[in-house]
């Protein structure tokens, strides 16, 4: 248990339907992320924020909807999404931005499959 | 930009067998490196991290030195289990402080 707990944990959707993942943490942290795991790539950061707000939007397509409502959650809205997103969908916490941020704590993530 | 690069997987080895996972890095300044594992149904976790050249992180047996010189950070096993079987992400963390990571190796221990 990291303490970072992300739902569902698997994912089946239309390409043409609305979901949302969510992300929630009990570490007291203040920055959270959002990084998209698939086969064979490097680990691709998707979005930061910070104290609540977006600090980082990695050229994200706008089908993809990040919300941060307070430091302890985090979700991400997909809408119209093709089946190339399909993928493992990580959050990540980590006490801040600064330079003792040394370590990111992981949710098990989702696995979204967009038929 | 920040880039880091691994050794492609799967790496298959048996029981006891010793394992080395090459990871290099292109970066400005001076990162901090470390590696990350992730075990089947989970998400990462941090194995260990180098902050400055020629420190030797080390977890769980595992160890990797920060070589500023070849810019890498190999992570090393003199001794592996069916346990150790997972993905293995190298990082670096430069002026952004954001990490960022490799493709990951999948290692396969058999017994």
């Amino acid at each position: 248990e990291t303490g970072v707990t992300q739902t569902p944990r698997h994912l089946v959707m239309g390409m043409t339907n609305k979901k949302s993942l969510k992300c929630e943490q009990h570490l007291g942290h203040n920055a959270m992320y959002w990084y998209k795991q698939s086969a064979k790539k490097p680990l691709e950061l998707m979005f930061v924020y910070n104290f609540k707000e977006q600090t980082e939007n990695n050229s994200v397509p706008s089908r993809f909807s990040p919300e941060c409502p307070n430091s302890s959650h985090l979700f991400l809205h997909l809408h119209t999404l093709q089946p190339e997103d399909s993928a493992l969908y990580l959050c990540a916490s980590s006490q801040d931005l600064g330079p003792a941020n040394e370590k990111l704590f992981f949710g098990s993530g989702t696995q979204l499959s967009v038929l | 930009g920040d880039s880091v690069t691994q050794m492609e997987g799967p790496v298959t080895l048996s029981e006891e067998a010793f394992l080395t996972i090459n990871c290099t890095y292109t970066a400005t300044g001076y990162p901090s490196l470390f590696w990350y594992v992730q075990y089947p149904g989970e998400g990462l976790q941090l194995l260990l991290k180098a902050t400055k050249a020629d420190d030797k992180g080390s977890n769980k047996g595992f160890e990797a030195t920060y070589r500023k010189e070849t810019t890498s950070f190999h992570l090393e096993k003199g001794s592996v289990q069916v346990s150790d079987s997972a993905v293995y992400f190298c990082a670096l963390r430069g002026g952004s402080y954001i990490p960022t990571f490799g493709r990951g190796t999948s290692l396969i221990v058999h017994p």
